[in-house]
């Protein structure tokens, strides 16, 4: 079945770069997202990648993609005390299809 | 735009008890999930219902739990008889199906049950 793996927790100093990884075992994952959440409200989708594509590039978020070790990234630049939440990948085999979100990543930034 | 609204937000039950919670999603979107999220986890897809008909239910504990969405709009989801595993966040989502090839679900803010 589906399994979507992240790390726990991540800190970095304000104005550094973040880059939360994400490994998932489906091979047929077509769309992959990286969701926020912050304390006490519902996920956010900050954006997603279709599996045919590489790197994607929005603002100051860079999401990399490795298909060969089903391997994802989501790079935040000037990481900002905002942007402290928590970061969830997740993946789908299709558009419309059921959506598998990973374990979570807790981003502290600190000022 | 209004969002996906959730009550109640909090919620103490004691075990064996019954509780049910409410989700009126986004207007004009077609598809409703509930998902519940246990602390430490991500979220986990209970239901999903495309209008009022059940698209996939296959993680819903259908000895105690059930959710219904009369006329395709609101939904509520019920637990009977509540166990202590049962604490988590459930969330409910919405999203508007053919609006292109990629689908955006807009999450509520949850309700925290918690049962002792």
């Amino acid at each position: 079945g589906e399994d979507v793996e992240q790390s726990l927790f991540l800190s970095v100093r304000e104005g550094d770069s973040s880059v939360i990884n994400c490994t998932y075992t489906d091979s047929s994952s077509t769309y992959l997202y990286w969701y926020k959440q912050e304390p006490g409200a519902g996920l956010q989708l900050l954006t997603y990648i279709f599996s045919n594509m590489d790197m994607k590039q929005d603002q100051r978020l860079t999401v990399l993609l490795n298909k060969k070790d089903k391997h994802l990234s989501l790079r935040i630049a000037d990481t900002q005390t905002g942007d402290s939440a928590i970061y969830f990948c997740a993946e789908a085999p299709g558009g419309y299809q059921k959506v598998t979100f990973g374990t979570g990543t807790k981003l502290q930034v600190i000022p | 735009e209004a969002g996906v609204a959730q009550s109640p937000r909090y919620k103490i039950i004691e075990k064996r008890q019954s509780v049910a919670f409410w989700c009126n999603p986004i207007s004009g979107h077609a598809t409703l999930y509930w998902y519940q999220q246990i602390l430490g986890q991500g979220p986990k897809l209970l239901i999903q219902f495309q209008n009022n008909g059940v698209v996939d239910d296959s993680q819903l504990p259908k000895d105690r739990f059930s959710a219904e969405r009369l006329k395709g709009v609101d939904s509520t989801l019920k637990i009977q008889p509540a166990k202590l595993e049962d604490s988590a966040v459930y969330l409910c989502a919405s999203s508007s199906t053919g609006t292109g090839n990629i689908e955006t679900q807009y999450f509520g803010p949850g309700t925290r049950l918690l049962v002792l």
